[in-house]
């Protein structure tokens, strides 16, 4: 897996802004992939989720992207507000002799500025 | 709206005592899990149980760390002793699906906080 260090990624948009926060998974038997978003002194909440056989999907505001090829998934959120400041954290659901052990990515600190 | 609950919230203990991590999970939730997530990173997995069964727990140092979920509802994770670098949030999850679906979307608590001293 990834090696993480303490210093998270940080991104920084003014309110109204879209964001795009990046992850890129490790494992290509990967077939499901989820987003979550944790805010400071809490647990991570579900954002969005997709599967393999998909290249995106759309929630409310928010938007997944998967590229396979590249092993590489984006998160979108249109016209980010101050309660989207949080960490947000890629995870990856690969398969392991017929479990599902959850791989989470480093997180992104998102910043918006009012 | 149901939620997984976790206590404490906050545990300050001194190197090798032991503490203990209550969790209980979302109602109806076949499958629950416990990670440790250190300052800065992802969380991890340290141990998945499915009812009362333990699906997975080779990230648990099992020479201190010890879980169990016995009559397959809520949980119980176990350090002793403790040492200071086991500070970090310990944060419990639970899911409905069995661990072997696919989309096995996870519900999380909001942890507990353990500092070592």
């Amino acid at each position: 897996g990834e090696s993480v260090g303490l210093h998270l990624p940080t991104l920084s948009v003014q309110e109204g802004d879209n964001s795009i926060i990046n992850c890129a998974y490790s494992n290509s038997a990967s077939d499901y992939f989820i987003w979550y978003k944790q805010e400071s002194g809490k647990g991570p909440q579900f954002i969005i989720d997709i599967r393999s056989n998909m290249d995106k999907r759309q929630g409310q505001r928010v938007t997944v992207l998967l590229n396979k090829t590249v092993k590489h998934l984006s998160l979108q959120i249109a016209a980010t507000q101050p309660g989207d400041s949080a960490v947000y954290f890629c995870a990856e659901n690969p398969s392991a002799g017929g479990s599902y052990i959850p791989t989470f990515g480093r997180g992104t600190s998102l910043i918006v500025h009012p | 709206e149901a939620e997984v609950a976790q206590s404490p919230r906050y545990k300050i203990t001194e190197k090798s005592q032991a503490v203990a991590f209550w969790c209980d999970p979302i109602s109806g939730h076949a499958t629950l899990y416990w990670y440790r997530q250190i300052l800065g990173q992802g969380p991890e997995l340290l141990v998945q149980f499915q009812d009362e069964s333990v699906v997975d727990d080779s990230q648990l140092p099992k020479d201190r760390f010890s879980a169990e979920r016995l009559k397959g509802v809520d949980s119980t994770l176990k350090i002793q002793p403790a040492e200071l670098g086991d500070s970090a949030m310990y944060l419990c999850a639970s899911s409905w699906t069995s661990g072997s679906m696919v989309t096995d979307t996870q519900y999380f608590g909001p942890g507990t906080r353990l500092t070592v001293l």
